[in-house]
């Protein structure tokens, strides 16, 4: 089945920096990799999302990036301000599928 | 995209007993799922709820554990029978209109088994 890795774990970064989680995932029939975030207390919630025929995608301070050479995409959040604080989660569901599988979170602590 | 309302948001049982878990779409979807995220970790999903017929359990959940139901395109429960402090967990409904699309997800239900 599917496996999907994420790094770092946590990541601290101050105010205004920039911010970037990676991802791999094993399956070369994997096609859709969506980014969540979950705050305290809450379910997570979509940000971006990217499927395989494309190699960018952004929104606003959010972008991703797919390299399916190498399976491995990534979130980079710009100018990161302090309520971008949260857990992240990359997924990847296969083509054709429904189940997510994600990988294992990454803590983001923007200092003020 | 819809919204999810799970019910109850947290509860406190004692082990042995059972819980069911109502997850509510405001609108119709062609999939829903239940995950379970214990403390400070990932996302595992459970089963996938098929509208009226069994539902789909991934390795190493089982139907006598976690009974699933789901009798239409906007309504799904999840029973955790039997519990026992190891089931102490988040549990989270999840939705999506197709395969390959945006899944989105309720507030999800905190358990703690005593």
């Amino acid at each position: 089945g599917e496996n999907v890795e994420q790094h770092p774990s946590t990541l601290s970064v101050q105010e205004g920096d920039s911010a970037v989680i990676k991802c791999t995932y094993s399956d070369s029939a994997s096609n859709y990799f969506p980014w969540y975030k979950q705050e305290l207390g809450k379910g997570p919630q979509l940000i971006i999302d990217i499927r395989s025929n494309v190699g960018e995608k952004k929104d606003q301070r959010i972008a991703v990036t797919l390299n399916k050479t190498a399976k491995h995409f990534s979130l980079h959040i710009t100018e990161t301000q302090p309520e971008d604080s949260a857990v992240y989660f990359c997924a990847a569901i296969k083509a054709a599928g429904n189940k997510l599988t994600f990988g294992g979170g990454t803590r983001v602590l923007v200092k003020p | 995209s819809a919204v999810i309302s799970q019910k109850p948001s947290r509860d406190i049982c004692q082990r042995g007993t059972s819980l069911t878990i109502q997850c509510q779409v405001d609108s119709q979807v062609t999939m829903m799922f239940w995950y379970r995220q214990q403390p400070g970790q990932s996302l595992t999903l459970i089963a996938t709820a098929n509208q009226g017929s069994e539902a789909t359990y991934e390795s190493g959940f089982v139907i006598d554990k976690f009974p699933i139901s789901r009798p239409n395109l906007t309504f799904s429960t999840l029973t955790v029978s039997n519990m026992s402090p190891e089931d102490s967990s988040i549990y989270l409904c999840s939705g999506a209109t197709g395969a390959n699309t945006e899944a989105f997800f309720g507030q999800g239900t905190r358990l703690t088994v005593v």
